[in-house]
């Protein structure tokens, strides 16, 4: 079974902050994204990674960077946290052809 | 229009009912299909992949009309359990990646 693991189930931070969500998995995967998911719009692809070092923008990377040292692992980093970014994050993993796509438990993210 | 356009419901069904949801895509190279299922406030979930000869797997039943470009999941015998949002996944070729392209969601409520 993938196991895609990330860091914190819930998170509040204060406006300003710089917040790193962190996302594992250990079958190996290429493919690695980071999704935010808010009512009424969905989910909507914020970054991915498809090699370690190599990242791509998605649909609404602004306000976001990530980070890929290692295959296992996929930051994404919101370098100065904003009330808007409030939300449900979640990372998912696929295979080089972009199969078995598997969901971590996501990270809820309030910003007071 | 919408890429991938479901009907956000709520559908409110008794136990024992037949439900079925559409999803429409826009886009005719779309290649892959799926169903995800999301529980309230959980990652979603592949329910399962959708295919032109169309896929049963025990009380689910997913059918593709290409000609059409529409996608249906039908429910039968439904349980509470039952109870979730129901996503439909659509796939494009971008380049060397596989985009997917997540509708809105379908809500299902089963009452006792």
């Amino acid at each position: 079974d993938v196991k895609v693991t990330q860091s914190s189930r819930y998170l509040v931070k204060r406006t300003g902050e710089k917040v790193f969500l962190e996302c594992v998995q250990d079958m190996d995967h290429e493919n690695m994204f980071w999704y935010r998911q808010d009512p009424g719009l969905g989910l909507r692809l914020i970054y991915f990674s498809y090699d370690v070092k190599m990242k791509e923008k998605g649909d609404i990377p602004e306000g976001y960077s990530v980070s890929r040292e290692k295959k296992e692992r996929f930051s994404l980093i919101l370098e100065s946290a904003s009330t808007n970014q409030t939300s449900m994050y979640l990372c998912a993993t696929a295979d080089s052809r972009g199969y078995g796509y598997t969901f971590g438990s996501g990270t809820r993210l309030t910003v007071v | 229009r919408k890429e991938v356009e479901q009907d956000p419901g709520p559908f409110n069904v008794p136990e024992g009912a037949t439900v079925a949801f559409n999803c429409t895509y826009s886009n005719s190279a779309s290649q892959s299909f799926f169903w995800y299922r999301q529980d309230c406030r959980k990652e979603p979930k592949l329910l399962m992949s959708v295919y032109s000869s169309g896929n049963e797997d025990g009380r689910f039943t997913a059918q593709l009309n290409r000609a059409s470009q529409y996608i249906s999941l039908l429910i039968r015998d439904s349980k509470l359990s039952d109870s979730a949002t129901y996503l439909c996944v659509v796939t494009l070729n971008a380049g060397n990646n596989r985009k997917l392209i997540w509708g809105l969601g379908t809500s299902l409520a089963v009452n006792p």
